[in-house]
């Protein structure tokens, strides 16, 4: 089983400022690599996938990268609506594992 | 893309339960999908996996054994029976479409896209 991991569990930033979310694979997953957004008492959303790409209607200042076991998500202005916890997921292989999250918060 | 889903409740330990997914708006045999749960205040779990066909199945290790996931692409549904039901077993779970971009043996998987706003299972005596 590949194992996730992501730092820091909690970020404290103001609106305006940049956010780095880390994410860890235990091995390689290429570039199978997708962020989640999660809202409290929403379904998570997709924001990135293939580590850098963002699905239509997401935000320019939302931005991935990496490539076998480092990723990074960026959120270059934070946003009031940004505050959120961010997960990240594999899909290189079963089982579809996940990242514990990280909690963005003002 | 609506998924809908249903079935979830309070159920004891040792009991089953079966989920439903209905999907609308796309045509649900060319999707694989999955079921993904989030216990009460904890990070989101993957559970299973379903082809679109059918053909492949995956499921996490901690419900494999107990829980089946199978659809009927007739009725563009999914679903999820889950027996010898545990307290860990608590949380919500969602139905979880993926994205047909990556072959996988003549089928389409990748990630999930798109989700539904889930359905709660507690189990508890």
């Amino acid at each position: 089983e590949i194992v996730m991991t992501q730092s820091p569990a909690t970020l404290s930033v103001s609106p305006g400022e940049r956010a780095t979310l880390s994410c860890r694979a235990s091995q390689s997953v290429d570039r199978d690599l997708v962020w989640y957004q999660q809202k409290p008492g929403q379904a998570p959303r997709l924001i990135i996938y293939g580590a850098s790409t963002r699905p239509t209607g997401i935000p320019a200042r939302f931005s991935g990268s990496g490539s076998g076991t480092e990723f990074s998500l960026i959120i270059s202005s934070l946003q009031s609506e940004d505050f959120a916890v961010y997960y990240c997921q594999q899909y290189n292989n079963w089982p579809r594992t996940f990242g514990p999250g990280t909690k963005v918060e003002f | 893309v609506q998924l809908v889903e249903s079935g979830g409740g309070l159920v004891k330990p040792g009991g089953s339960l079966r989920l439903s997914c209905v999907a609308s708006g796309i045509t649900f045999n060319t999707y694989s999908f999955n079921w993904v749960r989030q216990a009460p205040g904890k990070g989101l779990e993957w559970v299973a996996s379903i082809t679109n066909s059918g053909s492949y199945i995956y499921y996490a290790d901690l419900v494999k054994g107990r829980f089946t996931i199978s659809r009927d692409n007739a009725k563009d549904s999914l679903y999820l029976q889950m027996n010898s039901l545990r307290v860990a077993d608590t949380a919500v779970y969602y139905c979880a479409r993926d994205a047909p971009i990556l072959p996988w043996f003549g089928e389409l998987t990748g990630p999930i896209d798109s989700w539904g706003q889930g359905t709660l299972v507690t189990v508890s005596s």
